[in-house]
């Protein structure tokens, strides 16, 4: 079976424009969770969607939204792009969701705002 | 609030000696724990997990770690490095407490693996 897929795999943006990146879950998945690593840093969690409703959202402002299509893929956007939001940023899929699920990751979706 | 510390930016262990890499958690509740590994350019990949049950944990790889809540500890383990393991490694946790039902897990900064041939 194919894993989580992300595209497109790498992005450079300017300052103010907006983004949307793209994730597939694996088959039978139907929670996706998204999360932004910085160089040097751990990942840390944006959003977690399950049956198209988000069920959690990390302490990210206002311009970072996402939402997930009835074939359970999802994506996340990104209006008025900063400096600062140059970074990996990974898409994990989980069977149900649930706290004791294993979320398996992809290969993330590189942006770079110049 | 769940946080996870991972003390050593970087370890180096000889191919086929033993090697360690260190993780303390805190949380208010009980924690699920987790250790992931990323090579350069690439997501992150399972490596196991602690649920509940048998402190010893096996996973991917050859790789165990071992949760001891005395001192909120998981420390990722491994009997024979090979050269092949160089990566980075994360170490995250869930509060079963304060999860909300959802699954945020709050990752360490990573600590870099390098085994010398």
């Amino acid at each position: 079976d194919a894993g989580v897929t992300q595209s497109p795999t790498h992005l450079i943006k300017t300052r103010g424009q907006q983004v949307t990146l793209r994730c597939s879950p694996i088959s039978g998945h139907k929670s996706v969770s998204w999360y932004q690593q910085v160089l040097g840093q751990g990942p840390q969690f944006i959003f977690q969607y399950y049956e198209k409703e988000e069920r959690g959202r990390g302490n990210f402002p206002d311009r970072f939204s996402a939402r997930q299509f009835p074939n359970y893929s999802s994506e996340l956007n990104v209006n008025a792009l900063l400096l600062g939001d140059s970074a990996l940023y990974l898409c994990a899929s989980s069977p149900a969701g649930t706290v004791t699920d294993t979320q398996y990751f992809g290969p993330g979706t590189r942006l770079t705002v110049l | 609030a769940q946080s996870v510390a991972q003390p050593e930016d970087q370890v180096n262990v000889a191919e086929g000696n033993p090697l360690t890499v260190k993780c303390t958690y805190s949380v208010s509740g009980n924690p699920y724990l987790f250790w992931y590994v990323q090579y350069p350019n690439r997501g992150l990949q399972f490596l196991l997990k602690y649920i509940t049950g048998d402190n010893l944990v096996k996973g991917s790889y050859g790789f165990e770690a071992e949760f001891n809540k005395s001192q909120t500890s998981f420390h990722l383990k491994k009997p024979s490095a090979l050269v092949s393991d160089s990566a980075l490694y994360f170490c995250a946790v869930r509060d079963r407490k304060n999860s909300g039902g959802y699954q945020k897990v709050t990752f360490g900064i990573g600590t870099k693996l390098q085994v010398i041939p």
